[in-house]
């Protein structure tokens, strides 16, 4: 079955410490987002990529870094100069670069810091 | 940005139609109304999306006002599984992005 697989499910990262969230689908969907969201709160988008090789700022970028070197791959770096890293982050893709198309998630990946 | 404005919450029986409602008075002529729900740990789902006609699928009915500053998330007959909370989404005018409000949380009484 076609979907977007996060990995890992729970993560944990130790203070100064750079950690790599996985984003994989196999929908063959041109764009793909990474959203965090907070206990009780919506979702905050942190980065897009309309295209391979491409990838644009969303509203709460600092801290975070992306690569989109393949069509089916968006992993999401959480630097350590991230200072409130806890959270639940979500991938989603869309099948074209428009706003205006739905958005398939994934089942999201739980940061905690120890 | 587009704002949309949601009931904080709601309530309604099994087997009940629900109502969900949600303002959105400055989506711009073209952007598409969008609806997704979010169980307890896990990534929100699709519902449903219209411009500017009313909408229906397999999972629910969107009507949508006439002058577009609101819109309506109809599901028919509500089942336990149908908690959750729904979010009412429109783009941002001159922004290429999604914006998330609070949502509404729905709770469904056996």
């Amino acid at each position: 079955d076609g979907g977007i697989t996060q990995s890992p499910k729970y993560l944990f990262r130790k203070e100064g410490q750079n950690v790599t969230l996985s984003c994989e689908q196999n929908l063959n969907h041109d764009a793909m987002y990474w959203y965090r969201q907070d206990p009780g709160q919506g979702l905050r988008l942190i980065y897009y990529s309309q295209i391979v090789n491409d990838f644009q700022k969303g509203d709460i970028a600092e801290g975070y870094s992306v690569s989109r070197e393949k069509k089916e791959s968006f992993p999401l770096t959480v630097t350590s100069a991230q200072k409130n890293p806890t959270a639940f982050y979500l991938c989603a893709s869309s099948i074209t670069r428009g706003w205006n198309q739905p958005q398939h998630f994934g089942d999201g990946t739980r940061l905690s810091i120890l | 940005d587009a704002k949309t404005t949601q009931p904080n919450s709601m309530e309604s029986n099994e087997e009940e139609p629900v109502h969900l409602p949600c303002n959105h008075s400055t989506i711009s002529g073209t952007d598409y109304i969008h609806w997704y729900r979010q169980l307890p740990s896990q990534g929100p789902e699709y519902v449903i999306h219209g411009l500017t006609s009313n909408v229906n699928n397999r999972m629910a009915s969107l009507a949508i006002a006439e002058d577009r500053k609101s819109s309506t998330l109809i599901l028919h007959r509500a089942t336990l599984r149908d908690a959750a909370v729904y979010y009412c989404i429109s783009k941002s005018q001159g922004a290429q992005k999604l914006v998330f409000g609070q949502g509404t949380r729905l709770t469904i009484n056996p």
